[in-house]
């Protein structure tokens, strides 16, 4: 049973566009969402995160978006580069201090 | 500093062999923890600890075990590996409980 639930699971974006990549999950124990960017052969880094009682998180071309009452949390990259191209994944973490991860979804930013 | 380290990089074992992947950090974290990665199913969490002997299981704690005898070091023991533990392990490390999490650069396995 998924508790974070991520979509879409791959995404082609224009050089230039906007990657849109969403999560939802119904856990509301879950304190803080983080979103992770991992390219081959890497371990996962941390790219943006974002606690619930803030609506929106902006750093640089990244931006958290987040609902609480729906349950929802999205990753805008704006002006995708080719750089961007890696596997994105939400999670988030519950008060019992683990972390629960979405599927993950693989960017393609096309020159 | 290194950060969180991981050895081996890649291992090939046959069914019911064990082996002890190794986990090491030097940024005198508390918190460790092991995770699996597979595809579709994103990053699931083993095992983790909250300090030097102690550990608790996570969500896919089955045919694992881990100790932590110090702060540095967090390795995690296959006793009798099977298929289903054919993945990618990640190892990551953070200060205390609200703090962000750094992994390591994983180990690849294959059970045969």
């Amino acid at each position: 049973q998924q508790q974070v639930k991520q979509s879409p699971q791959s995404l082609i974006v224009q050089k230039g566009g906007i990657s849109i990549i969403n999560c939802a999950y119904e856990n509301t124990a879950f304190d803080y969402f983080p979103w992770y960017q991992q390219f081959p052969g890497k371990g996962p880094a941390l790219l943006i995160a974002i606690r619930p009682d803030v609506s929106e998180k902006k750093e640089g071309r990244f931006t958290i978006s987040f609902n609480k009452s729906a349950k929802q949390f999205s990753l805008h990259i704006m002006d995708s580069q080719p750089g961007d191209s890696a596997t994105y994944f939400c999670a988030a973490r519950n008060t019992g201090n683990q972390f629960y991860f979405g599927t993950g979804t693989s960017l393609t930013v096309i020159p | 500093n290194a950060g969180v380290t991981q050895t081996p990089k890649f291992q090939v074992l046959k069914t019911g062999q064990s082996m002890t992947l190794q986990c090491a950090q030097d940024m005198n974290h508390e918190y460790m923890s092991w995770y699996r990665q597979d595809p579709g199913m994103g990053l699931r969490l083993i095992h983790y600890s909250v300090g030097a002997g102690i550990t608790d299981q996570g969500e896919v704690p089955n045919g694992y075990n881990v100790s932590r005898s110090t702060t540095e070091d967090f390795p995690l023991r296959l006793l009798s590996a099977a298929p289903s533990q054919t993945s990618v392990y990640f190892c990551a490390s953070r200060l205390d409980r609200g703090y962000e999490q750094y992994f390591g650069p994983g180990t690849r396995l294959t059970v045969t």
